[in-house]
């Protein structure tokens, strides 16, 4: 069966530091991957998505970038992060026309 | 452009009774999925029910039905006989494009439902 895994769970970081979160998927091969952000008491926003290796796709304009060196390895990244870059991180993975199934998140507070 | 509205920003529920979350959609799509999610309080997401367009039966998953009004662009989800363990957010979902344009999904505001004892 697949399964994702998002690490690390929770984060604290200055503004000005950069940032690094991992996902990874497995039991699939080339799945549709998702990195989306969900402010306090608020629906989840799509910020990157990726139909392939080294494909992304931007919806939000930020302060953020994203990568696919592998597969099944999906990064959501900052050089330097911002206040604004606070919530809730969610990595999604897809395969065909299957539902979208969720890591765990990670809380990223920055202070 | 495609948006998911959710106009219950809270709900209340009885234990053991049913409850309906109410979804609708704007699309000029033709061909599209709708899905329900459930975020309870630790974050994680959890895949409900899922509806095509193009379905002509109501899904149902379990407790989970999906009344699918496709003429009032509405995808309400019904769960019966509510439990504690409902009590969680309730997110609805649409399927933006398909799954090998990337299968976006864009979500709604969300629903925090309360299952009282």
């Amino acid at each position: 069966s697949q399964t994702i895994h998002q690490w690390p769970a929770t984060l604290v970081q200055p503004v000005g530091s950069p940032l690094s979160l991992e996902c990874t998927v497995e039991g699939t091969s080339n799945p549709n991957l998702y990195w989306y952000r969900q402010a306090a008491g608020r629906g989840l926003q799509l910020l990157f998505y990726s139909v392939g290796i080294g494909q992304i796709s931007s919806e939000v304009p930020q302060n953020l970038s994203a990568s696919r060196p592998q597969d099944r390895q999906f990064i959501l990244s900052s050089k330097k992060l911002l206040l604004s870059d606070s919530g809730f991180y969610l990595c999604a993975w897809s395969g065909g026309s299957q539902p979208q199934h969720f890591g765990d998140g990670t809380r990223l507070s920055i202070l | 452009a495609q948006k998911i509205t959710q106009t219950q920003p809270g709900m209340f529920v009885q234990e053991k009774e049913a409850v309906t979350l109410d979804c609708t959609y704007d699309t000029s799509d033709q061909s599209y999925g709708l899905f329900w999610y459930k975020q309870p309080s630790s974050g994680e997401m959890i895949f409900l029910i899922y509806q095509g367009s193009y379905d002509e039966q109501n899904a149902t998953e379990g407790r989970y039905s999906l009344n699918f009004q496709k003429a009032r662009k509405s995808a309400n989800l019904v769960i019966s006989a509510s439990q504690l363990g409902d009590s969680a957010m309730y997110f609805c979902a649409m399927r933006e494009g398909f799954y090998n344009q990337g299968g976006k999904l864009i979500f709604g505001q969300g629903t925090e439902l309360s299952v009282k004892p």
